[in-house]
Formats: structure tokens, sequence, C-alpha cells
């Protein structure tokens, strides 16, 4: 069964704004990451943030962390036609020796 | 030259044959892993290895087997490729840092089809 999932499984938006993505899993974690992938491409790691942490930021990513509603977002400000792919929340399970991922939302920045 | 490289990139294949997909590594980390990936499925984990003489199933092993070869080595049979084995297969690397932190460092992937 799947242990993360995302939310919205699709977005579009105009350049220069703002994009939301929201994460939601099911077992205790002790990190939860965020992964970009390009289309058909491996993923690449962009943030993780412990699960005794609230909000973390790193250049325009800005990412929280609700233990409490199991839940994480990621937010990426002004975002650029560059920032066109998939995004994946990864969770670090307490007790466990590997990562359970979501099933990914498919951001598109319309230039 | 790629830190995790998959090889071959894309391969079609039919039904009952023996495949095998390799994966290689330049950042000398001790983990390896073996994902697919499906449309709205995301990642599940087929198998993963903490070193050379260690190997642990993940929640998708059946149809599939391992061999590590080297810590720089791990390759992915299918033994009887099955149509429903059709997906974007991605090995991964990871050095452990404690506390279940490790950052995973992919390769770009191999596309397997299964006619």
């Amino acid at each position: 069964s799947q242990q993360g999932e995302e939310d919205p499984q699709a977005l579009s938006i105009q350049e220069g704004e703002n994009a939301t993505m929201n994460c939601s899993y099911k077992t205790s974690i002790n990190n939860l990451q965020w992964y970009r992938q390009n289309s058909g491409r491996g993923l690449v790691h962009l943030i993780l943030i412990r699960s005794n942490e609230r909000e973390k930021h790193s250049g325009r990513l800005r990412v929280t962390l609700d233990t409490s509603k199991k839940s994480s977002s990621l937010l990426i400000t002004a975002s650029r036609a560059a920032d066109t792919a998939s995004y994946f929340c990864a969770g670090g399970q307490t007790g466990a020796n590997n990562l359970f991922f979501g099933t990914g939302t498919r951001l598109t920045v319309i230039p | 030259d790629a830190d995790v490289t998959q090889t071959p990139r894309n391969r079609i294949t039919k039904t009952g044959k023996r495949i095998m997909l390799e994966c290689s590594q330049t950042k000398g980390h001790d983990r390896m892993y073996w994902y697919r990936q499906d449309p709205g499925l995301g990642l599940r984990l087929i198998y993963y290895s903490f070193d050379v003489k260690d190997i642990n199933k993940g929640e998708i092993s059946d149809g599939y087997s391992v061999s590590r070869q080297a810590q720089a080595k791990f390759s992915l049979s299918l033994e009887s490729a099955i149509p429903n084995q059709t997906a974007l297969y991605f090995c991964a690397t990871s050095d452990p840092v404690g506390r279940g932190e490790e950052k995973l460092f992919f390769g770009s992937g191999t596309q397997l089809s299964v006619l």
C-alpha cells in the first residue's frame, strides 16, 4: 500500500507565481525529504526536514512539516519555467532502513 | 561522467525472456537500491543492499533477483519477464549518515518494456 500521497497530482501555474504541493503519509517518520524529477530522468534530492523541525528554507524552497497531521508541504516561490518537473516526497521511517515515496506532483510552469 | 550509471537506458523484450539491468557507481557509497516507477504510483523499492554481503528484499521483490558484484556494482535480473514488469527502473545509492537521514542519488533510469 502507498505510504505517501501527494496533492495535487498536477499543478499548472504562470512563471513568477508560487507553487505549493502537499504530502500526506501514514507512518511515523524521523525525516521527510523532497526530490525533483525532470521528465524521464532520475530523482534529485532537494531538501530534508527532520521530525523535530517545523519549517526549513533553501533558496526559493520552503518546506513545512506537521508530524501530528502526518503532512508536509513544499512551497516554491517565484517559479521559473525551469522548475517544471515532478516533485516527490519521501519519508525516512522510524526503525526502517529505507525511504517510502509519495505519488508525486507534476508541476508545469508556463513562461 | 554520471556518478550512478545505469545500462541499458531502454530495453524492449518479450514475455519469458531473462533480462539484466546493470548499475555502477563512482560515489563510493556502500548502500545501493533498485526501485521501479509506474505512473501514479511513485517509486517502489524492489531490493536494497547495504554492503557486498548484504541483500534485502523490498516491498515488491517477487519476480526479481539481484546481485551485488562489488561495492560499485548492483544488478537487477528479471528471470522470466512479464508485461506487468514494464516500468521505469532506477538504481540509487546512499551513504549512511545515521538517524535514517540518507539522501539518495539516482541513476538516469532504464525504461523496460515487456511485450
